[in-house]
């Protein structure tokens, strides 16, 4: 079935280090999105890219980085300058740009600081 | 100015009853789309329905129902019969622009939590 994957579901991060999160998708789609949820708050948009080789700062890009070398994937770094980095990642993808569309999201990525 | 607002505190309605969930809006693009999702514990976001500011019948889709009203820039769901497993958050969003292309990033509320009684 085609959908948006994440790995891994649990992420533990020590003081200092990057970690990767990962999104793959099979759905074909050209732009993709990765949101940050702290709890009880909404999603905010960190990066996104609408088609391969070419990705845009959100409004909370400070702390983070991606790669958009593939249609299907849209890995994010978090890096050691995201001070806060506890929070659930979530990744989306999204069809024609000029449709009506929804985006689909995966089951997301819960971080945590060692 | 928050784009996208849901101020509702966590909303709570007897199992078989339909409840409404409101969102107001602020833009000032003629073409738009709202859209809303539900959130469960395990925190996948699921599509739930869609609304183009264009559309001149409100959207339907099952037990879902949007209450457009474009002059007052209020885009409220409404479920009905609910269910227990409605029990969610509930996420309304916007997309500016989206017949040109240009956009496609979503602005999100901060959610409305709803709890189903049996």
């Amino acid at each position: 079935d085609g959908g948006i994957t994440q790995s891994p579901k649990y992420l533990f991060r020590k003081e200092g280090q990057n970690v990767t999160l990962s999104c793959e998708q099979n759905l074909n789609h050209d732009a993709m999105y990765w949101y940050r949820q702290d709890p009880g708050q909404g999603l905010r948009l960190i990066y996104y890219s609408q088609i391969v080789n070419d990705f845009q700062k959100g409004d909370i890009a400070e702390g983070y980085s991606v790669s958009r070398e593939k249609k299907e994937s849209f890995p994010l770094t978090v890096t050691s300058a995201q001070k806060n980095p506890t929070a659930f990642y979530l990744c989306a993808s999204m069809g024609p740009l000029d449709s009506n569309q929804p985006q689909h999201f995966g089951d997301g990525t819960r971080l945590s600081i060692l | 100015a928050q784009k996208i607002t849901q101020t509702q505190p966590g909303m709570f309605v007897q199992e078989k009853e339909a409840v409404t969930l409101d969102c107001t809006y602020d833009t000032s693009d003629q073409s738009y789309g709202l859209f809303w999702y539900k959130q469960p514990s395990s925190g996948e976001m699921i599509f739930l329905i869609y609304q183009g500011s264009y559309d001149e019948q409100n959207a339907t889709e099952g037990r879902y129902s949007l209450n457009f009203q474009k002059a007052r820039k209020s885009a409220n769901l409404v479920i009905s019969a609910s269910q227990l497993g409605d029990s969610a958050m509930y996420f309304c969003a916007m997309r500016e622009r989206y017949n040109t292309g240009a956009n496609s990033k979503l602005t999100f509320g901060k959610g409305i939590t709803l709890s189903v009684r049996p």
